[in-house]
């Protein structure tokens, strides 16, 4: 089954700076990435999500590419605010989202 | 508000009880997916149900089971507790059956196994 592996587990940055999270999957049939944001007492939320065809797509102040050759994709967030702060969780879909082990980032004021 | 609603918010118990997880899915939803949230295994899918039928299963234990009833709510049950259960249980729900497609995850159940 797939694999998915997300680095770093913990992210500090500073307001106003970009924060970046790559991920990294096994199999090569996996179509579908999405990113969920995951907020204090909440289910995790999906924020973005790029299918296997297009190499990168932005919404706002976030994107993402994907690099299918070398089964890599990242999370891009760019002007950091506050209400950034969340654990992030990637997944890749074969026959099922199979999530990363999630991203804690903590944006400093 | 996802529109998943899951019940009960918490959830204390024994080891070696059993107990019933419930997730209302969004309506017009007819795929239901179990994943379980321990600290340091991240999200673990359990199942899914789509329209009733089981059609994909993950990491579940022998222990626990799943249906999905004709009015689409699903529940999730756990016997012979053990305190390695203690986790949050979040049920999704979505439009299509791939998981190809936008999950919306309810609020999650906290299981604390004493």
């Amino acid at each position: 089954g797939e694999n998915v592996e997300q680095h770093p587990s913990t992210l500090s940055v500073q307001e106003g700076d970009s924060a970046v999270i790559k991920c990294t999957y096994s199999d090569s049939a996996s179509n579908y990435f999405p990113w969920y944001k995951q907020e204090l007492g909440k289910g995790p939320q999906l924020i973005i999500d790029i299918r296997s065809n297009v190499g990168e797509k932005k919404d706002q102040r976030i994107a993402v590419t994907l690099n299918k050759t070398a089964k890599h994709f990242s999370l891009h967030i760019t002007e950091t605010q506050p209400e950034d702060s969340a654990v992030y969780f990637c997944a890749a879909n074969d026959y099922k989202l199979s999530f990363g082990a999630g991203t804690t980032v903590t944006v400093r004021a | 508000d996802s529109g998943v609603t899951q019940t009960p918010k918490h959830l204390i118990t024994a080891t070696g009880q059993r107990v019933t997880l419930r997730c209302s899915p969004r309506s017009g939803d007819l795929s239901v997916y179990w994943y379980q949230q321990s600290l340091d295994q991240g999200l673990q899918f359990l199942i899914q149900y789509y329209n009733g039928e089981e059609r994909a299963k993950g990491n579940i234990l022998e222990r626990f089971s799943a249906q999905q009833f004709p009015d689409l709510h699903s529940e999730l049950n756990l016997s012979s507790l053990e305190l390695g259960d203690s986790a949050l249980y979040f049920c999704a729900s979505s439009v299509d059956v791939t998981g190809s497609e936008k999950l919306f995850f309810g609020s999650g159940t906290q299981l604390s196994v004493l």
